[in-house]
């Protein structure tokens, strides 16, 4: 069974800073999906980045890159320039590339990007 | 186009009402997906449709839950004799799931229903 960790429950950096949010993972595949999603307060769930587990190359999405350490089973991801619409929840997620179709979430970071 | 749609976005139940909700996914979407998410929590599988058939429905807590997605669409997730620990909002997400392209697993989130028992 897959398990995500996400062992910042809270954070908040000011405007235009820099933030990285943490990621652990465990799983017994050795192909899968990493992903990170944002909730704003509206609760739409939007997916910000996707990895895919046997790339090396790490993902990057305009402001938002990720920092993928399989070895090590870490996925965090780093938001660069931060703006007030990044505040949100956070979730990092994993899904099985060829088993079951679910995702995988962690108990979310609540992110604040104050003015 | 029109993203996951979901009805009711607010369902106030009484303990022990039988109650019902919606999804309607992305038009041409394969396949299907129930989440419950507890109040600061993360979302957590409940079931999983790909066209009609029902392909793991592991998450379901009890056999209060019951989802169907009859014509291969529009999904419905009940809940009977609702109970207080089913207070949590139920998101649903579909994906075009072709396994030809690169992309088309990622799974696009409707707004969620939240469930209040009293």
């Amino acid at each position: 069974a897959q398990t995500v960790t996400q062992s910042q429950p809270e954070m908040s950096v000011q405007e235009a800073e820099t933030v990285t949010l943490s990621c652990t993972y465990d799983t017994s595949e050795s192909n899968y999906y990493l992903f990170w999603y944002k909730q704003p307060p509206s609760r739409q769930m939007i997916l910000v980045i996707r990895q895919e587990a046997y790339k090396q190359q790490n993902a990057t999405e305009n402001r938002f890159s990720v920092n993928f350490q399989k070895a090590a089973k870490s996925f965090s991801l780093k938001i660069s320039d931060s703006q007030l619409g990044d505040t949100a929840m956070y979730f990092c997620a994993s899904r099985e590339v060829q088993g079951a179709q679910k995702l995988v979430f962690g108990q979310g970071t609540r992110l604040t990007i104050n003015p | 186009g029109a993203g996951v749609s979901q009805s009711p976005r607010y369902k106030v139940a009484k303990r022990g009402q039988d109650v019902a909700l919606r999804c309607d996914p992305i038009s041409g979407h394969v396949s299907l997906f129930w989440y419950q998410q507890a109040l600061g929590q993360g979302p957590e599988f409940l079931t999983y449709f790909q066209n009609e058939a029902q392909l793991d429905k592991s998450g379901l807590p009890s056999d209060r839950f019951f989802a169907e997605r009859p014509e291969g669409s529009v999904s419905t997730l009940k809940i009977q004799r609702t109970q207080q620990e089913d207070s949590a909002v139920y998101l649903c997400a579909s994906s075009l799931e072709n396994r030809g392209l690169a992309g088309t697993d990622t799974q696009y989130f409707g707004p969620g229903t939240r469930l209040t028992v009293l």
